[in-house]
């Protein structure tokens, strides 16, 4: 059974990081493009991060460019992006995702972490 | 502001057939493939439809999608109630080197 297990989610001031983490197991996650993606709630999905399967190549919303760092360890099927400088509007639930792509249709989304982003 | 322009509701009654759009640009929709999610209260999105047109296994015929120059379309046939839901389109932007979202759409079965 395919799962993406999310943590490190909470309650920040503005200014301040987080961590989030995302375990994977039941599937080769070492060979997947890896993504995180928010939503703030009762609103629409906003891509946040992508990683290459090898980790070389990041990419980013322009909205968190510069403040949130993408990465991964293979060795611990675990991806995690880096929250710095935190706003208010980065309050969303952040979701780690396996996104159907050209390659394909396999598409893998964890249950979800809340940042909440208030002094 | 979504890069990805969906009407944000639309609504139908059981049996019907209803058609949400999303609009893009030729750097996203006009180059790349299209993907569509639904997502119903407090879960995370499911993929319905993914390279335009394709259904992943489990996906029921009812959900069909289109796409034409820079615009998409996913169509839902035979309307049930438990279509009641959120959906949201995305594509990938060369322009931006992201993957950008619509703003979603929320369907509801009268």
């Amino acid at each position: 059974e395919v799962q993406l297990l999310e943590s490190g989610g909470g309650l920040v001031q503005p200014g301040g990081s987080l961590r989030l983490s995302c375990a994977a197991s039941g599937f080769t996650f070492s060979g997947c493009v890896m993504n995180w993606v928010r939503q703030t709630p009762g609103k629409g999905l906003e891509w946040v991060s992508s990683l290459t399967s090898n980790g070389h190549y990041t990419y980013y919303a322009d909205s968190v460019k510069g403040r949130f760092t993408i990465s991964r360890d293979n060795s611990k099927n675990t991806l995690y992006l880096q929250l710095n400088s935190l706003r208010a509007e980065d309050t969303a639930i952040y979701y780690c995702a396996k996104l159907s792509d050209s390659s394909g249709p396999t598409d893998y989304w964890g249950q979800g972490t809340l940042v909440a982003v208030s002094s | 502001q979504s890069v990805l322009t969906q009407p944000p509701s639309a609504s139908a009654t059981p049996g019907q057939r209803v058609t949400i759009s999303c609009s893009g640009s030729s750097s996203n929709i006009g180059s790349n493939y299209v993907y569509w999610y639904q997502q119903l209260p407090g879960t995370a999105p499911r993929l319905l439809i993914y390279r335009n047109d394709q259904r992943p296994s489990g996906v029921p015929d009812r959900f069909s999608g289109s796409k034409s120059g820079t615009s998409a379309s996913l169509a839902i046939s035979g309307l049930r109630s438990e279509d009641e839901a959120d959906y949201h389109c995305t594509a990938w932007d060369d322009s931006l080197s992201a993957r950008v979202f619509g703003g979603g759409t929320k369907l509801t079965v009268l």
